[in-house]
């Protein structure tokens, strides 16, 4: 049973275009970690957040923390091909070890 | 530094056969998962190791499945018998620090049963 919802499911944009996706659960978690799967690898981790409202920033990645830790939201500015992935959201509730994942959001960004 | 390393990466059987997959975590990560990921879908733990102890299992359909991590560093898992229903990619990763929550993960296994 998946408790994070991940959307949209798929999302094709252009090069040079923002994109965001959004993970959301109707628990609370005391951290969140997103990871970006590429076709035939493993989850990769990009971020994780601890604290609500938090932002972080990873080059041209923006990821925050919802206030009351359900939500959360990556925001990717100027995409490009080599961010073309399924990106995963996984949520720890009371300890990594439950880490939950959410069923991802398949992003295809075209040259 | 090696990552995580798993094989076979592809496995064909015929339903009802035994398959096994193995995996070697990162040098010093005490803790060793083992996911499933259909397709279009999120991986779901399957067993969770500390060491050499299973602490967490409960998702393991131990009707058929079982899992070894006999030495505290690598891990086999094993189906038997594989069902159609069990084609899918399994995922093992390892940890070093549970306060980080960081894993690791390998390439993955992917098993079709025909």
């Amino acid at each position: 049973t998946q408790l994070l919802e991940q959307s949209p499911q798929f999302l094709s944009i252009q090069e040079g275009e923002n994109l965001t996706v959004y993970c959301n659960s109707s628990s609370v978690f005391s951290s969140l970690q997103w990871y970006r799967q590429e076709p035939g690898e493993g989850p990769v981790l990009l971020v994780t957040v601890v604290t609500g409202g938090e932002v972080k920033k990873l080059k041209r990645l923006t990821f925050q923390f919802g206030d009351a830790r359900k939500d959360s939201s990556l925001h990717i500015t100027a995409a490009q091909p080599g961010d073309t992935g399924l990106y995963l959201c996984a949520g720890g509730a009371d300890s990594w070890g439950k880490l939950q994942f959410g069923a991802g959001t398949q992003v295809v960004v075209t040259p | 530094e090696a990552g995580v390393v798993q094989s076979p990466r592809y496995k064909i059987i015929e339903k009802k056969q035994p398959v096994a997959f193995w995996c070697n975590p990162i040098s010093g990560h005490n803790t060793l998962y083992w996911y499933l990921q259909n397709l279009g879908q999120g991986p779901e733990l399957l067993i969770r190791y500390e060491n050499e102890e299973a602490v967490d299992d409960s998702q393991l359909p131990k009707d058929r499945f079982s899992a070894e991590r006999l030495k505290g560093v690598d891990s086999t898992l094993k189906i038997q018998p594989a069902e159609l229903g069990d084609s899918a990619v399994y995922l093992c990763a390892s940890s070093s620090d549970p306060n980080t929550g960081e894993l690791f993960f390998g390439e993955g296994s992917r098993l079709t049963v025909l």
